[in-house]
């Protein structure tokens, strides 16, 4: 099946600095990828759409300074958190769809997920 | 507005039945979608149903009612590893995934 690829697995920072958050899809052309963030015993988040070749679309109440998204190829997209903070600190999930199932499928592939921790 | 219900925890016996509710209420319908997260791994994927019915796929089924806006995940013979959260998921008019807060299940021995 399709394989949707996530780097890095952990990361742990110390406040202010940024960290950059990599998804790729691995056997297929993505043209749109979601980033969510979830927080411990809650549910999955959706932070924002990412749309190859065009601007994200972010969720009501995510900040689009803070939470930068770049969509650069149809393989990869990029979630850049700036000036990262203790409140930062979640795990941040990418998904994909596989065009090829058709849009009406809806199926996702996740990748594995990022930990970030912020000091 | 939009939203999906489904309990919060549930417990069951090893080798034994469990069912888990969901009901949703979305602006449109385009399927209904359960999804398995163990902790600290992202979600995968388990069924999508879009017509009524019961769609069965080995040990774990999936029912879906439009007219009630309610699906259920039927797990068969508990297995400890299938000791995870269980997310239900309803796709709107715009294809967008609509989440609930999932149902974490306790297998016990």
């Amino acid at each position: 099946g399709a394989v949707v690829s996530q780097h890095p697995s952990w990361v742990i920072c110390k406040s202010g600095t940024s960290v950059k958050i990599e998804c790729r899809s691995l056997d297929f052309q993505a043209t749109t990828m979601f980033w969510y963030r979830q927080f411990p015993k809650q549910s999955l988040m959706l932070m924002a759409t990412s749309n190859e070749g065009s601007k994200a679309t972010y969720e009501q109440g995510v900040e689009k300074d803070k939470f930068l998204i770049n969509h650069a190829s149809l393989t990869l997209s990029t979630l850049t958190v700036t000036s990262a903070h203790p409140e930062d600190s979640s795990f941040y999930i990418c998904s994909a769809r596989d065009p090829s199932g058709g849009a009406d499928t809806g199926e996702l592939f996740f990748g594995e997920g990022s930990r970030l921790t912020v000091l | 507005g939009q939203n999906i219900d489904q309990p919060t925890e549930m417990t069951a016996t090893e080798g034994a039945i469990v069912q888990i509710n969901c009901t949703y209420q979305t602006s449109g319908f385009n399927g209904l979608f359960w999804y398995q997260q163990h902790a600290g791994e992202a979600p995968t994927f388990l069924s999508y149903n879009v017509l009524d019915g019961l769609e069965e796929k080995g040990r774990f089924s999936s029912f879906l009612s439009r007219s009630k806006g309610y699906s259920y995940l039927l797990l068969k013979e508990l297995q400890m590893k299938d000791s995870a959260s269980y997310l239900c998921a309803s796709m709107d008019s715009n294809y967008q995934l609509i989440w609930g807060a999932g149902t974490k299940l306790i297998i016990k021995p």
